[in-house]
């Protein structure tokens, strides 16, 4: 299992409801980005980990939205009183990491499928 | 700030070519481009990447001009199986703290 896995597959919870999102990228990445995906819509940036440098959060919607990586490996995204508009595939995706263009090819998880009530 | 924009959707034939642009006017010098493709309920897959004039690989062509404002996706005699959105992606790395950004991804349909 060498690709980027993330967990759960899907997640159904009640409005105001905390929830954790897993991403497990793939071995020896040091870069590690999230993504929300609306249904029907491209990509949107919601944070990158380059090692041990402080994340880029720039791209976090609002504060109920916060993203942790342990280790320099795996990486939960929580969201805390989930709203309706919360509701999307979440994306996470692991690159080598580097200045080099291969080093910034990004492998992506199947995502995990939020469904708020 | 790089602006991207690509088709929103294209039909086309199996065995035909695909031809899929992007305009990115305001490319900076080190950014270069990539192209993922993405099948229903999947994330993302890298399919090709490059920085100036023509990339070739097993599964799709590159084409950049020489003011790279613009790049083209070429699938060569695409057959059911390619049906699938496609983004382009401009940047750099981010690990030096510049800014990747996507297409809103173009909807490719192969008709049989």
């Amino acid at each position: 299992g060498a690709g980027v896995s993330q967990s759960p597959s899907n997640k159904v919870t009640e409005k105001g409801k905390d929830v954790e999102l897993r991403c497990d990228p793939i071995s020896g990445h040091t870069a590690l980005y999230w993504y929300r995906q609306s249904l029907g819509q491209g990509l949107e940036f919601l944070i990158y980990f380059q090692g041990n440098s402080a994340p880029d959060k720039s791209g976090l919607p609002s504060d109920r939205f916060s993203a942790e990586r342990t280790g320099g490996s795996v990486s939960t995204l929580t969201i805390q009183r989930t709203q309706q508009e919360d509701s999307a595939v979440y994306l996470c995706a692991s690159s080598l990491g580097g200045l080099a263009p291969t080093k910034n090819i990004q492998y992506f998880g199947a995502g995990t499928r939020l469904s708020v009530l | 700030l790089a602006k991207i924009t690509q088709p929103i959707s294209m039909d086309s034939y199996e065995g035909q070519e695909v031809n899929i642009t992007c305009s990115h006017n305001n490319i900076a010098t080190n950014d270069y481009i990539t192209w993922y493709q993405q099948f229903p309920s999947q994330g993302p897959r890298f399919i090709i990447q490059g920085y100036k004039t023509k990339v070739t690989n097993e599964v799709a062509s590159l084409f950049i001009p020489a003011d790279r404002k613009s790049s083209t996706l070429s699938l060569p005699r695409v057959s059911l199986s390619d049906t699938a959105v496609y983004y382009c992606l401009v940047g750099a790395s981010k690990a030096a703290g510049n800014k990747l950004t996507f297409g809103g991804g173009t909807r490719v349909l192969v008709k049989p």
